[in-house]
């Protein structure tokens, strides 16, 4: 079965280093995955798209990889400030869907 | 525009009762999801319209859920009758869609339902 696979619920870093999220994906083909931010007691909130023929994608602080042989996508956030702190959400199209994972809880320490 | 519009922001309810959510996509979007979140299950696809069709309900867990979509500019999801178990966000989002995977979903502020 179709499996979206968010590396931890929750994770820690320091105010000014790298935050790696990871997204793992099984019994997919997607041409496509995005990354969403979600902060509580609101929708989540479109922040990159990346597409399969593209190995990396940058907004700003954050960084996209997408390494369609490992099914694996890495959220990064460089930099990181404690306004980073939210729930970062990958999301996958396939079979006519778009299908998110359970989520990664961000929190940056100061 | 002012994005993604659901109500109500809460609602509480009896077992048993009937429940209609509402949602209001961006001008121009041409399709429309309805998602719900909990904390066990994250957030789960239920049914999504393109050019207000039903493309896929796979994800309606029960008979008990419905959703229609008279036209583009409104949809509503109901539940009849609701169960405690079915006390979740529920999420409208829409997208103009090309193909969905490249545009990207735009989220309502999302209805906080509680069953008891």
């Amino acid at each position: 079965s179709q499996k979206i696979e968010q590396n931890s619920e929750a994770l820690n870093i320091q105010e000014g280093k790298t935050a790696t999220l990871t997204c793992n994906y099984t019994n997919y083909s997607p041409a496509y995955l995005q990354w969403y931010r979600q902060d509580p007691g609101r929708g989540p909130v479109f922040l990159l798209l990346i597409r399969e023929n593209e190995k990396e994608k940058r907004k700003e602080r954050l960084k996209v990889t997408f390494d369609t042989t490992l099914k694996q996508s890495l959220f990064h956030i460089t930099a990181s400030q404690p306004a980073d702190s939210a729930t970062y959400l990958c999301a996958l199209f396939g079979n006519e869907k778009l299908t998110f994972g359970t989520g990664t809880r961000l929190t940056i320490i100061p | 525009d002012a994005g993604v519009i659901q109500s109500p922001r809460h609602e509480v309810t009896e077992m048993g009762q009937e429940v209609t959510l509402r949602c209001k996509p961006i001008s121009g979007h041409n399709s429309l999801f309805w998602y719900r979140q909990t904390m066990m299950r994250g957030l789960e696809l239920l049914i999504y319209f393109n050019n207000n069709v039903p493309i896929d309900d796979s994800g309606m867990p029960e008979d008990r859920f419905s959703a229609k979509m008279p036209n583009a500019s409104f949809s509503t999801l109901k539940i009849q009758p609701s169960e405690p178990r079915d006390s979740a966000v529920y999420f409208c989002a829409s997208s103009s869609r090309t193909g969905l995977g490249r545009a990207e979903a735009f989220f309502g502020q999302g209805t906080r339902l509680t069953v008891v």
